[in-house]
């Protein structure tokens, strides 16, 4: 079992639908969760950063932690064709180093039709 | 200010051959790390530098990966005898200290053939 399941997709949707991404985990030392964006042929770049378990909102998009159950979504109202990329949740413990050592997801890759 | 930057942004080689892939992390950010992002997978962690150490390079796949950083500054992942199954898009990070976000550069795509 991988530590981190994320649904590859494809996922499509009309422009101004609302979207849900989730991902599941499996080790519970796990302390903070991510969402990153990428586009084709470019470095993924952080949107929604998150330590507890509970919602974090900005703008249109909105992070929910679910620490009990192990699950993580990232929802995006009112979604624009500048939405589709790829979606990949992340997330990160202390390791050895001392340092934050993060877990991706594979991503979810999300088409917007206008 | 400037991002992470990453050269070079494509590299074609042939089976067999060495290859030096560079980062230029984010003036400042004491932390790097490399990942490879191959097809259809995730994001697999490399190494982590701390300054011009590497506390963590437990994620080098095999002896033909190594890396170095010089100072706090740039960053070479060296890819020896490159095998086919190496063809991924190497990704590098850095953050301003070892508990920060991390912040991704563009990516080197190495294509073996």
């Amino acid at each position: 079992q991988k530590e981190v399941e994320q649904d590859p997709g494809p996922l499509s949707v009309p422009e101004g639908a609302i979207v849900s991404l989730n991902c599941t985990y499996s080790n519970s030392a796990f302390q903070y969760f991510m969402w990153y964006r990428q586009y084709s042929r470019k470095g993924p770049e952080l949107l929604m950063y998150t330590y507890s378990s509970g919602n974090k909102e900005d703008g249109r998009f909105t992070a929910q932690v679910d620490k009990s159950s192990k699950y993580i979504s990232l929802f995006i109202r009112d979604s624009q064709p500048s939405d589709s990329a790829t979606y990949l949740c992340a997330m990160s413990f202390r390791g050895s180093g001392g340092y934050q050592k993060v877990t991706f997801g594979i991503g979810t890759k999300l088409q917007v039709i206008p | 200010g400037a991002g992470v930057s990453q050269s070079p942004s494509n590299k074609v080689t042939e089976k067999g051959k060495d290859v030096e892939l560079r980062c230029d992390p984010i003036s400042g950010h004491t932390a790097l790390y490399w990942y490879r992002q191959r097809l259809g997978q995730g994001l697999e962690f490399l190494i982590y530098f701390q300054g011009n150490s590497a506390p963590d390079k437990s994620g080098l796949p095999s002896d033909r990966f190594s890396a170095e950083r010089t100072g706090e500054s740039v960053s070479t992942l060296t890819i020896q005898r490159t095998q086919q199954e190496d063809s991924a898009v190497y990704l590098c990070a850095s953050s301003k200290s070892r508990t920060d976000t991390q912040y991704f550069g563009p990516g080197t795509r190495l294509t073996v053939l």
